[in-house]
């Protein structure tokens, strides 16, 4: 079945060093491929999204580009501050094979120290 | 527009009590999905329903009661509380005019049984 790989955190940072959470994933189909943010006592929020290979996602600083040959979707932020303290998710969608449900990675805590 | 809500935000229970815990939405999504957040894990879908009077098992249904009478409301019941459903539980949505399939969450309930 489908399936999402991110890097296990924490990870801690300083502020406005490099940012990279890494995901991989495996599916049936042609994938949509997420990154969620969820800040302390929150809910999820949707931070990027990619529909095809090679679309690159971004908001907020962060990007992701939708590698389809090494089925990746790696979260990248050349900056960090204090306030990008949360927990990331990667997570898939494959809706076009008829699976509604979205399939998520474990979970990324990052830590961003002043 | 209030997107999703949830509620109780907050819940103990007893081991053996039933509660429900309650998921609206107003964006006339017609996927709605629940699922549970134990402490440093991912999400892990519960049900999910595609559709008024239309439910299906996700990855951990067992001990949960799920229904749809509406488009807006899909309730998640829990009949004997024991310990291991102690989790904080998120409930989504999404459309299905959607090419993506982005899914919007609520901020979730956390639950306790003791």
């Amino acid at each position: 079945g489908d399936s999402v790989t991110q890097m296990e955190g924490p990870v801690t940072l300083s502020e406005e060093a490099f940012l990279t959470i890494n995901c991989t994933y495996t599916a049936t189909g042609y994938p949509s491929l997420f990154w969620y943010v969820q800040y302390p006592g929150e809910g999820l929020q949707l931070l990027l999204k990619a529909t095809k290979a090679d679309d690159k996602g971004s908001n907020k600083g962060f990007e992701a580009t939708y590698r389809k040959e090494t089925t990746s979707f790696h979260l990248e932020k050349g900056s960090v501050q204090v306030s990008d303290s949360a927990v990331y998710f990667c997570a898939l969608s494959d809706f076009n094979s008829g699976n509604t449900p979205l399939v998520f990675g474990k979970g990324t805590r990052l830590s961003v120290i002043a | 527009n209030a997107g999703v809500t949830q509620t109780p935000k907050f819940r103990i229970l007893k081991i053996g009590q039933s509660m429900t815990l309650q998921c609206t939405q107003d964006m006339n999504h017609n996927y709605m999905y629940w699922y549970r957040q134990d402490p440093g894990m991912g999400l892990k879908l519960i049900y999910y329903s595609v559709g008024a009077g239309i439910t299906d098992k996700g990855e951990v249904p067992n001990g949960y009661n799920v229904s749809r009478s509406t488009t807006e409301d899909f309730p998640l019941r829990l009949e004997l509380a024991a310990p291991s459903q102690t989790s904080v539980y998120f409930c989504a949505s999404s459309s299905r005019a959607s090419a993506d399939n982005e899914q919007f969450f609520g901020p979730g309930t956390r639950l306790t049984v003791l």
